[in-house]
């Protein structure tokens, strides 16, 4: 299957600062990326839909603001987490997706802790 | 997209068939059922989909009955690697449309 690749694996990082989880397509052209969020013990949760060259989606609940997501070309999503509080720690996870694939295809996840 | 209902927990002892269940009674004419699996702190990993013909590849094997209203996932010879959170989802074939997860089977397999 296709090759789905995200940096870094793991982050910590202090409480007020941001950081940026970059996400790409290795093989191929993903014209949509998906960011979903999990915290232990629980089940994959969305929070947006991002397009190449347009603004994400977000999921209801998930704050725009906050979250801040970039589609800039068709191999490259990145998600940037402003102002991380502790309840920001989880595992964040990438998928991309093309009509020329049989699937999405996922990153092997980020895992954040925030002190 | 149709929901879906799994068990919570499987176990599945080594090089026996494991027969993961799925009921998505409210699926529609063209929706297909997918299924992932994550092992523990890792992305999902794409197993197998189909519409309503059963189909194989060299990971599983996807039967769905004939009114489309649940199927199942077997793995032929579970190993210890397969022991992972199993999730069945049905959804229309856009691969640029979201996937929503449910809660998934953990399947435990044991020496």
């Amino acid at each position: 299957g296709a090759v789905v690749s995200q940096h870094p694996s793991r982050v910590i990082c202090k409480s007020g600062t941001s950081v940026k989880i970059e996400c790409r397509s290795l093989d191929f052209q993903a014209t949509t990326m998906f960011w979903y969020r999990q915290f232990p013990k629980q089940s994959l949760m969305l929070m947006a839909t991002s397009n190449e060259g347009s603004k994400a989606t977000y999921e209801q609940g998930v704050e725009k603001d906050k979250f801040l997501i970039n589609h800039a070309s068709l191999t490259l999503s990145t998600l940037t987490v402003t102002s991380a509080h502790p309840e920001d720690s989880s595992f964040y996870i990438c998928s991309a997706g093309s009509a020329a694939q049989e699937t999405q295809y996922f990153g092997p996840g980020t895992r954040l802790l925030v002190l | 997209d149709a929901k879906t209902t799994q068990p919570t927990s499987m176990d599945c002892a080594e090089g026996r068939a494991a027969n993961l269940p799925c009921n998505h009674s409210t699926i529609s004419g063209n929706e297909y059922v997918y299924w992932y699996r994550q092992i523990h702190s890792q992305g999902p990993q794409y197993i197998i989909h189909g519409l309503k013909n059963n189909e194989t590849n060299e990971m599983a094997s996807l039967i769905i009955t004939e009114d489309r209203k649940s199927s199942t996932l077997i793995l032929p010879h579970a190993t210890l690697r397969d022991t992972a959170v199993y999730y069945c989802i049905v959804r229309l074939p856009s691969n640029t449309g979201k996937l929503i997860f449910g809660q998934g089977t953990t399947l435990q397999v044991k020496p």
